[in-house]
């Protein structure tokens, strides 16, 4: 079956630790997406990425990396910059050649918290 | 920038009656517009979209949405909901032009459908 998966679904961060959060399709997508969704805020934008070895940053992308050095991964790493890291992560795809209208599928997610 | 706000952040309805989630979003020269759908702890599913067209929008599950260019509504219905209806909606908009997978999303609605 195609789809997006995310691992793990949840996650523990300690304080100053970098966590990496996988983000894999098998839809053959060219565009990937990062959302972080918080109660009460709906989704926010962190990073996306258009085609393997480009990205671009979100609306909220301090504290946060990227890499698209694969068309399927496309993992997100939460740096000890990110001081308030507790949320759902999303991740998403989409074909990437029909423009902005074109549907985004989204994974699971991941929880992450802080210890 | 775009912007896009839920009217309501929680709709109680009893099962089998009609329903109406509210969705506003600034004004734009062209606009694409979307409604998601996310269970618990899950990632979010396309409902339905309006790209341009008849403005009444037929999706999934028995939802449909009318494009209000004058009012810059984006109105969710369904006539009778069941108890699978309960999760959260989200509304969507991008502004079309180059602003390329920008999707700006609403803060979201809880619809619950009690028995």
């Amino acid at each position: 079956d195609g789809g997006i998966t995310q691992s793990p679904k949840y996650l523990f961060r300690k304080e100053g630790q970098n966590v990496t959060l996988s983000c894999e399709q098998n839809l053959n997508h060219d565009a990937m997406y990062w959302y972080r969704q918080d109660p009460g805020q709906g989704l926010r934008l962190i990073y996306y990425s258009q085609i393997v070895n480009d990205f671009q940053k979100g609306d909220i992308a301090e504290g946060y990396s990227v890499s698209r050095e694969k068309k399927e991964s496309f993992p997100l790493t939460v740096t000890s910059a990110q001081k308030n890291p507790t949320a759902f992560y999303l991740c998403a795809s989409s074909i990437g050649s029909r423009g902005p209208q074109e549907t985004q599928y989204f994974g699971p997610g991941t929880r992450l918290l802080v210890l | 920038a775009q912007s896009v706000t839920q009217l309501d952040s929680q709709v109680p309805v009893f099962e089998e009656a009609p329903v109406e989630l509210r969705c506003n979003y600034s004004s734009s020269v062209s606009v694409y517009l979307f409604w998601y759908v996310q269970y618990p702890n899950q990632g979010l599913q396309l409902l339905l979209k309006y790209l341009s067209g008849s403005t009444l929008v037929k999706g999934i599950n028995g939802f449909e949405a009318e494009f209000n260019k004058s009012q810059t509504s984006f109105h969710l219905r369904k006539p009778s909901v069941h108890i699978s209806d309960t999760a959260e909606y989200f509304c969507a908009a991008h502004p079309g032009g180059t602003s390329y997978g920008k999707l700006t999303f609403g803060q979201g609605t809880i619809l619950t459908v009690h028995p």
